[in-house]
């Protein structure tokens, strides 16, 4: 078993959808990120999280710490939303950010 | 902003060969890593470094060695390329620190034949 697991791992959605993406983890974290890859490889991050929730624009990142759980959510999706968002976790040893990653959710938002 | 370059977008090998594959940060981040990207299974870290000169091993580390001479470059070197590394490779860099965000570079596509 992975310990970052995502779903779904793909999803289609129409524009102007409510999306959600999920992340669960087995390990203790010092904190979580959501990351965004676009066709072509570059991978951006969206969110570093270790409580609570954040919000960008139409992005909204949230964490449970004593469930081991993270949703990332999107408004009113828009076909440049389409995109691999991906979950990875920073371990609580070590001085280096070492991240453990999940395999990612393919999201495709059509017209 | 901070930027991180890789030396190739794509790059076609033959079995055997020496790779070489460069990364270089401008925001005198303290920690470097690289990443192979593989289908269904994520990114997997291959080596990390926290300062010049140093290295660690990540979780598949057979078959790559690394060097780090000067803070802002981080080498990946596949010493005799094999077909199984085919892959997408990625670096990144960071601050020191266990929860800092970690800024990547825009990947090179490596075939080997």
């Amino acid at each position: 078993k992975n310990e970052v697991e995502q779903s779904p791992q793909n999803l289609t959605a129409q524009e102007g959808e409510f999306i959600t993406i999920n992340c669960s983890y087995s390990v203790g974290i010092s904190a979580l990120h959501w990351l965004q890859q676009h066709p072509g490889g570059g991978i951006v991050s969206l969110f570093m999280l270790s409580s609570g929730k954040k919000k960008h624009g139409r992005l909204i990142a949230t964490i449970n710490i004593q469930e081991k759980h993270s949703s990332l959510h999107i408004t009113a999706s828009h076909p440049r939303d389409s995109a691999v968002y991906i979950c990875a976790v920073a371990g609580v040893v070590g001085t280096a950010s070492k991240l453990t990653f999940g395999t990612g959710t393919r999201l495709q938002v059509t017209l | 902003d901070v930027k991180v370059t890789q030396s190739s977008r794509y790059l076609v090998k033959r079995t055997g060969e020496k790779v070489f594959l460069e990364c270089v940060q401008d925001m005198d981040h303290e920690n470097m890593f690289w990443y192979r990207q593989d289908p269904g299974l994520g990114l997997r870290l291959i080596y990390f470094s926290y300062d010049v000169k140093m290295k660690e091993k990540g979780d598949i580390p057979e078959g790559y060695s690394v060097s780090r001479e000067k803070k802002e470059r981080f080498s990946l070197i596949l010493e005799s390329a094999s077909t199984n590394q085919t892959s997408m490779y990625l670096c990144a860099s960071t601050w020191r620190g266990r929860a800092n965000e970690q800024f990547f570079g825009p990947g090179t596509r490596l075939t080997v034949l």
